[in-house]
């Protein structure tokens, strides 16, 4: 079965910190990697997607497949980062590919 | 513009009142789905549709029904809403199942 985890519910930083958002898959073959972001009160919106290997708001991940990992990562936080974000493995060319699961989030608060 | 639009944003019934949450897309994309999210389990997948008149259960599809009469279109139905179906419903839409995710605004549902 797909499994997603992100295992922090909530991770606090301090502006100017280095930030990592953990993500752990168990998929059989290989996933399209996904990071969804969700501000205050907004609609959920795409970050980042791994094919596009695009840096965006200064946030990257990186694909482990050794570790079956996509930790998303920014070397120094803004206070405009905190927000909600889903990590997202998609699997490619298996029997439940159509069936999309999201990791259950990990709050961003970044502070002063 | 290119988006997702739910109608209503904000329900609060009662229980066993029947109820439809609308979902359309102008972007001419093939795959619908309905997500719930709560706190603490994140985005789940309610239902899904690969195309007109396709669609299938994700993760989580008790209690509620779906339909794809039309490309644009995909209705999320509660024929007897109860209150552990309160929570914040999000429509999304793709160009095809693993591509990116394109939200709704959310559609926050209590049911008393």
């Amino acid at each position: 079965a797909q499994r997603v985890t992100q295992p922090e519910k909530l991770l606090s930083v301090f502006k100017g910190a280095p930030v990592e958002l953990k993500c752990n898959y168990s998929y059989s073959g290989s996933p399209e990697l996904f990071w969804y972001v969700q501000y205050s009160r907004q609609r959920l919106q795409l970050l980042l997607r791994h094919i596009s290997r695009e840096s965006i708001k200064g946030f990257t991940a990186d694909l482990n497949k050794g570790e079956t990992s996509f930790h998303l990562k920014k070397p120094f936080a803004q206070e405009e980062d905190s927000a909600m974000y889903y990590c997202a493995p998609f699997p490619l060319n298996t029997g439940t590919a159509s069936k999309l699961t999201f990791g259950t989030g990990t709050r961003l608060q970044v502070t002063l | 513009e290119a988006q997702v639009t739910q109608n209503p944003r904000y329900l609060i019934t009662v229980t066993g009142k029947k109820l439809t949450v609308t979902c359309s897309q102008n972007m001419n994309h093939e795959y619908m789905s309905w997500y719930r999210q709560d706190p603490g389990l994140g985005l789940r997948q309610i239902y899904y549709s690969m195309n007109v008149e396709v669609t299938d259960k994700g993760d989580v599809p008790e209690g509620y029904k779906v339909s794809r009469k039309e490309k644009r279109n995909f209705p999320l139905i509660l024929e007897s809403p109860s209150p552990n179906q309160t929570s914040l419903y999000f429509c999304a839409s793709s160009l095809w199942t693993t591509d990116t995710q394109y939200f709704g605004p959310g559609t926050r549902l209590t049911v008393l």
